[in-house]
């Protein structure tokens, strides 16, 4: 079974400083991974995705995530903060690769504050 | 391009009372359909999926149902709403199976009193 492990439920970051956050996966076959973003009362809104290729792959609003195979880890990353980053953020990993319901299992979250 | 749409956006219901959330999707056919739930300070469980019409699968057993009347159309039910049913209900959905990523509806707050 996949699972998704997010360290640390709530992370404070200054303005202007790095967004660091941690995701670590379990799988038995190559993942697909996503990052998701929800504000608050909003539906969730993707951020970035793995399935095949370069590693370290862009999202929008300056986000960037590095898929580490050795580490089973995808770190998600902005090297500047920034007000409306204040959110709450999910990382994913689809069930299998050969999963027909296209099923994704979601870590914890991890919310975001920023402080001016 | 395609939009998927949730309604009522909020709900406040008392407890025994039936429960109809609604979603629809535009722009795309044959779509994977998903019903989740976000109970306060907790993550997203998956209650319900869908890959084509009158074909749902639970995912855990609970006081819900799921029906898909149309290609497009997903909806959740009960017939008796509990104090636990509580919560932020977001339906999704996906192109296929193989591209893996879900597209987020705006969600429904359900407060049951």
């Amino acid at each position: 079974a996949q699972s998704v492990t997010q360290l640390g439920s709530h992370v404070s970051v200054s303005e202007g400083a790095l967004v660091l956050l941690r995701c670590n996966y379990s799988s038995s076959v190559p993942p697909y991974l996503f990052w998701y973003v929800q504000y608050p009362n909003q539906g969730l809104q993707l951020l970035l995705k793995y399935t095949t290729g370069a590693t370290l792959v862009k999202g929008i609003n300056g986000f960037e995530a590095e898929f580490k195979k050795s580490e089973t880890s995808f770190h998600l990353t902005k090297p500047s903060a920034h007000m409306s980053d204040a959110a709450e953020y999910f990382c994913a990993v689809r069930s299998s690769a050969t999963d027909s319901w296209g099923k994704l299992q979601f870590g914890a979250g991890t919310q975001v504050v920023v402080t001016p | 391009s395609q939009t998927i749409h949730q309604w009522p956006a909020t709900l406040v219901q008392p407890v025994g009372s039936p429960l109809s959330l609604e979603c629809t999707v535009e722009g795309t056919s044959n779509p994977n359909l998903y019903w989740y739930r976000q109970a306060a300070g907790r993550g997203l469980q998956l209650l319900f999926y869908s890959v084509g019409i009158g074909q749902i699968s639970s995912e855990v057993p609970q006081n819900l149902s799921a029906s898909r009347p149309q290609d497009r159309q997903f909806i959740l039910s009960s017939k008796k709403l509990l104090l636990s049913d509580s919560g932020f209900y977001l339906c999704a959905w996906s192109f296929s199976a193989a591209s893996g990523e879900q597209f987020f509806g705006p969600g429904t707050r359900l407060t049951v009193l």
